[in-house]
């Protein structure tokens, strides 16, 4: 598709599990971007990707959060040992752009995370 | 304290009314601003930009006050097709990421 795809779309997972989450980025787009969306919030800033690089992970709540992009294209936001607390909607977004400018961002639908 | 700030709301608005949203950033860094749209459980999408100019885009007009950290949007003649959550942002270059607010809620009523 032209949109940035992710899966699954819809994940509960018991805690103590660990998931994995993907995102197919619009094709050619240089960066990659995770938020992560509680109830009732905005998003909030995960990590950001390169190509393959990951030139920032500052956002990532705990060392139990651990994304990649090994070929500069899909990406996995992987996260161990779930917590109820890690409850949340997790967006992707891509950018043709080597910037995240605001007006050059288009995000995926998300991965809605439940943990039970 | 949020780096963006909103009132969460809900604005409950009967529909042709004006209505006007205000959001306050403090990174001082923050480059540009833009309003996002978010329907419910779907992804954010981008409204406008926000210029100190101001930015008008059919029923929409965009603020910013760069002195006061500030910045607005405006809908005139509201729709019921209006009714979701309005993301202020703003985007700081040094950290190339997007900083939401809370959301607005609007809910346009018959």
């Amino acid at each position: 598709g032209a949109g940035v795809s992710q899966s699954p779309r819809y994940k509960v997972a018991k805690r103590g599990q660990d998931v994995a989450l993907r995102c197919d980025p619009i094709s050619g787009h240089v960066s990659l971007f995770w938020y992560q969306q509680a109830l009732g919030q905005g998003p909030e800033f995960l990590t950001y990707f390169q190509n393959e690089a990951q030139l920032d992970k500052s956002g990532l709540p705990s060392d139990r959060f651990f994304a990649e992009r090994p070929e500069g294209s899909v990406s996995t936001l992987k996260i161990q040992r779930t917590q109820q607390e890690d409850s949340a909607v997790y967006l992707c977004a891509s950018s043709k752009e080597g910037r995240g400018f605001g007006n050059t961002i288009y995000f995926g639908e998300g991965s809605w995370l439940t943990v039970v | 304290r949020k780096e963006v700030e909103q009132d969460p709301g809900p604005f409950n608005v009967p529909e042709g009314a004006t209505v006007a949203f205000n959001c306050t950033y403090s990174n001082s860094a923050s480059q540009s601003f833009f309003w996002y749209r978010q329907d419910c459980r779907k992804e954010p999408k981008l409204l406008m930009s926000v210029y100190s100019s101001g930015n008008e885009d059919g029923r929409f007009t965009a603020q910013l006050n760069r002195a006061s950290q500030y910045i607005s949007l405006l809908i005139r003649d509201s729709k019921l097709s209006d009714s979701a959550t309005y993301l202020c942002v703003a985007y700081t270059g040094g950290g190339n990421k997007l900083t939401f607010g809370t959301g607005t809620q609007l809910k346009v009523e018959l």
